[in-house]
């Protein structure tokens, strides 16, 4: 069964700086990949969707790459903001039934 | 504007006693699910549906029903609801060939007492 480890569980940064979130997965057979945003009380918004095929998407101040052989997504955040504070899930679609496997997600906060 | 909806967003209840949270898309997805997401263990797929009157198990179904009588609506059930699915509940739907993203409700926080 597809297990998804999302590393660090908790980061704090100071506004303005570029970061790095961590998603990896164990099964490399994967339909596709997606990165989601929980705020709290709030449902999950997809920010980026990558097709297995594909090897990195962006949209605005993000950017999400994909190494399916090695296992490996990663979320790039550009001049964090205060509103990026939020936590960040990775969710791997499965090649059988759609499902999406998520992991623990990443709390992010961006400190003014 | 697209959209997943939920409700209630909030519901206490008693053990035993029959409850459903419903669940709507206005976007003409095939594909529907539920999720629950407990504390430590991220979001776990309970059911899901390829289509009208095509439903099937997730990871936890136990304890839970679904039906998918209209494409837009996929309810969840739950005739006799016990403490462990106190959680937070989400439905979700994307078209069928998955190829644009997922689309989530807000949630419906559910304690069972």
């Amino acid at each position: 069964k597809q297990e998804v480890t999302q590393i660090p569980a908790a980061l704090s940064v100071p506004e303005g700086e570029n970061l790095v979130l961590n998603c990896s997965f164990t099964d490399s057979a994967i339909y596709n990949l997606q990165w989601f945003r929980q705020d709290p009380g709030k449902g999950l918004t997809s920010l980026l969707l990558i097709q297995s095929s594909q090897r990195e998407q962006t949209s605005g101040r993000l950017n999400a790459s994909l190494d399916k052989s090695s296992g490996r997504s990663t979320l790039y955040i550009a001049a964090s903001q205060p509103g990026d504070s939020a936590t960040y899930l990775c969710a791997v679609g499965g090649t059988g039934a759609n499902n999406l496997f998520f992991g623990t997600g990443t709390r992010l906060t961006v400190i003014p | 504007e697209a959209q997943v909806t939920q409700n209630p967003r909030y519901l206490i209840t008693v053990t035993g006693k029959k409850l459903t949270v419903t669940c709507s898309q206005n976007m003409n997805h095939e594909y529907m699910s539920w999720y629950r997401q407990d504390p430590g263990l991220g979001l776990r797929q309970i059911y899901y549906s390829m289509n009208v009157e095509v439903t099937d198990k997730g990871d936890v179904p136990e304890g839970y029903k679904v039906s998918r009588k209209e494409k837009r609506n996929f309810p969840l059930i739950l005739e006799s609801p016990s403490p462990n699915q106190t959680s937070l509940y989400f439905c979700a739907s994307s078209t069928r060939d998955r190829a644009l993203r997922t689309y989530f409700g807000s949630g419906t926080r559910l304690t069972v007492v």
